[in-house]
């Protein structure tokens, strides 16, 4: 079956440590996406990336690193620059194929990661 | 300023009341892509529908239905004769341009509970 698989689904750090969050994607889909979503509130957008090898800040990049070296897998360090990073990680992709230009077409989510910092 | 308002937070109904969702959205191009999003309490999105700026049509899938208006730039969701497993929350998304990896700007979400 083709999807999105994010792991570890539940994730503890300690204050001052790095923590990467796995995203893996099998549906050949060009862009892929990281977005932090807080108790009550919408997704805010962390990082994106179009194709391998590049990628672009979203709206809360600082504390945050990101890697796009195959076009499946698009890994989310968390690092200890980031000063609230207790939150609910959502990983999408979106085809770059499709009638009506490519924004037409849906973002497909993973099962997201949830962070706690202890 | 918020490209995409949901302004109900949460919303309470008692099972097979209807319920609407309201959705605004605010852009400048004239190509835009809306969307809405179910999150169950697993946490995982789950995609309903998209509309394109061209096609005003509404469309009707079972109990769910969409009303897009550009006039008042609103994409409203209405759950007819609603079910407890329709509880969950709900998010509106616009995109903007043609090209993927363009931004997803989502609304805050609205939280549906239905009450059997």
């Amino acid at each position: 079956d083709g999807g999105i698989t994010q792991s570890p689904k539940y994730l503890f750090r300690k204050e001052g440590q790095n923590v990467t969050l796995s995203c893996e994607q099998n549906l050949n889909h060009d862009a892929m996406y990281w977005y932090r979503q807080d108790p009550g509130q919408g997704l805010r957008l962390i990082y994106y990336s179009q194709i391998v090898n590049d990628f672009q800040k979203g709206d809360i990049a600082e504390g945050y690193s990101v890697s796009r070296e195959k076009k499946e897998s698009f890994p989310l360090t968390v690092t200890s620059a980031q000063k609230n990073p207790t939150a609910f990680y959502l990983c999408a992709s979106q085809s770059g194929t499709g009638s009506g230009g490519a924004s037409y077409n849906e973002q497909f989510f993973g099962p997201g990661t949830r962070l706690t910092v202890l | 300023a918020q490209k995409v308002t949901q302004a109900q937070t949460e919303i309470s109904v008692v099972e097979k009341e209807d319920v609407t969702l309201d959705c605004v959205y605010e852009t400048r191009d004239t190509t835009y892509y809306l969307f809405w999003y179910k999150q169950p309490p697993s946490g995982e999105l789950v995609f309903l529908i998209r509309r394109n700026s061209f096609d005003e049509q509404n469309e009707i899938s079972g109990r769910y239905s969409w009303n897009f208006q550009k006039s008042t730039s609103s994409f409203n969701f209405t759950i007819t004769a609603s079910q407890v497993v329709d509880s969950a929350v709900y998010f509106c998304a616009l995109s903007e341009g043609w090209y993927t990896g363009n931004q997803f700007y989502f609304g805050t979400g609205t939280s549906l509970t239905v009450i059997p």
